[in-house]
């Protein structure tokens, strides 16, 4: 079976700080990928990162980067110097060959100006 | 690239009555759609999956009879809500990818569907 965990149900920050979000995840499959998803208010989901079970590389991308960590199964997700465009709802979703993908519960981000 | 639209955007219809929802991915074939339902601060809720040509898989605890998936084509996927209830309403979401495995399983959603029955 596969979980997907966020720990972190509201977050809230004031605008230029950085912010964490968590994601830890379970499956047995060796070969997985982990995904991070923003969902504004409109309510599109648009696709920020994918990753490979088997690239632990950390990645940037302007302010966002991702720490994934296979030894304590968790794929964090940092905003740098956060804006107010950042308030979303992120869902962190674990995805095998089986093509089926599991979200966790998401964690709702405020950012305050 | 790798835009998913759904038609309508939102609706608002009668208990019983029948809603067809549509899914397309407009600048890639998409070999798989998924249907999610999402209801108020809640996580996205897999309904089910449709491979192009073939019959959907649905989830457990989602009802055949009464949500109706037709994947036609590599880029169309309709989703029927059959003798709508209350119950029912809800925001409707899919997502298109390339398939499984390497590289060809990122989910590229639609803008997603908001039913409301009356």
């Amino acid at each position: 079976a596969q979980k997907v965990t966020q720990a972190q149900t509201e977050i809230s920050v004031v605008e230029k700080e950085d912010v964490t979000l968590d994601c830890v995840y379970e499956t047995r499959d060796t070969t997985y990928y982990l995904f991070w998803y923003k969902q504004p208010p409109s309510g599109e989901l648009v696709f920020l990162i994918r990753r490979n079970s088997f690239d632990e590389q950390n990645e940037i991308s302007g302010r966002y980067s991702w720490n994934f960590q296979k030894s304590t199964s968790s794929f964090n997700f940092t905003i740098t110097a956060s804006q107010v465009v950042d308030s979303a709802v992120y869902f962190c979703a674990l995805n095998t060959n089986a093509g089926k993908s599991t979200f966790g519960d998401g964690t709702t981000l405020t950012v305050k100006p | 690239g790798a835009v998913v639209s759904q038609h309508p955007s939102w609706v608002i219809c009668k208990s019983g009555t029948s809603v067809k929802i549509e899914c397309r991915s407009l600048d890639f074939q998409a070999t798989t759609m998924f249907w999610y339902r999402q209801f108020p601060k809640q996580s996205l809720m897999l309904m089910a999956t449709s491979n192009e040509g073939s019959k959907a898989t649905y989830e457990q605890g989602v009802e055949k009879d009464k949500f109706l998936i037709n994947h036609a084509s590599l880029t169309l996927s309709t989703l029927t809500v059959t003798s709508a209830h209350p119950e029912d309403s809800s925001f409707y979401i899919c997502s298109a990818s390339l398939g499984a495995g390497q590289g060809r399983n990122t989910q590229y959603f639609g803008p997603g569907t908001r039913l409301t029955v009356l």
